[in-house]
């Protein structure tokens, strides 16, 4: 009920092509979806975040698109850079129902974007 | 946006000996904070939750005696390794809540303990 699944596990990709990620979820109580960034021997920093009021959100090159019935959220990185190479996570918690934003992380997807 | 520091970055230390881990907010308050422990190329598992003048609130299967928390300001937490294994060696995250911000968490760089 609390897992988050996040694939794929790692994934290469072309200097300026776009990097998909994807997340699916299975507890509906969850309602604020953050993805994060980590770099090696670094803590993850936040890229950006939803709320299954929304079914895009763009900043910058970074999208999230969610489907709230499917329970399934993407983050795509368009324009990807190999400055982007990097750790990436999906996360879900349950923010305005008492969670306390206690977040359930997805596995992790190692993107390396080649030149 | 906000930081959160951790301080030792980096730890090594004997078998058996205790080491402190300390996470403070530098521009916020932080009624909540939360450690986090990371093994290479997986994800992070929380170990507890950490809540301003109270006890701390452990996950399953993490041992409340082994890793003491101790939340005794609004931006100061820290997390004790008691008589550490080699076991133990891991990538330590605390992230803490701002207070005035609803919903987002920030995190800190991390501490690496190797325990010998």
């Amino acid at each position: 009920q609390q897992q988050v699944k996040q694939s794929p596990q790692s994934l290469i990709v072309q200097k300026g092509g776009i990097s998909i990620i994807n997340c699916a979820y299975e507890n509906t109580a969850f309602d604020y979806f953050p993805w994060y960034q980590q770099f090696p021997g670094k803590g993850p920093a936040l890229l950006i975040a939803i709320r299954p009021d929304v079914s895009e959100k763009k900043e910058g090159r970074f999208t999230i698109s969610f489907n709230k019935s499917a329970k399934q959220f993407s983050l795509h990185i368009m324009d990807s850079q190999p400055g982007d190479s990097a750790t990436y996570f999906c996360a879900a918690s349950m923010l305005l129902t008492g969670g306390g934003n206690k977040l359930t992380f997805g596995t992790g997807t190692q993107l390396k974007v080649e030149l | 946006g906000a930081v959160v520091s951790q301080h030792p970055s980096r730890v090594i230390c004997k078998s058996g000996t205790s080491v402190k881990i300390e996470c403070r907010s530098l521009d916020f308050q932080a009624t909540t904070m939360f450690w986090y422990r990371q093994f290479p190329k997986q994800s992070l598992m929380l170990m507890a939750t950490s809540n301003e003048g109270s006890k701390a609130t452990y996950e399953q299967g993490v041992e409340k005696d082994k890793f003491l928390i101790n939340h005794a300001s609004l931006t100061l937490s820290t997390l004790t390794v008691t008589s550490a294994h080699p076991e133990d060696s891991s990538f330590y995250i605390c992230s803490a809540r701002d207070h005035a911000v609803t919903g987002e968490l920030f995190f800190g760089e991390g501490s690496r303990l190797t325990v010998l």
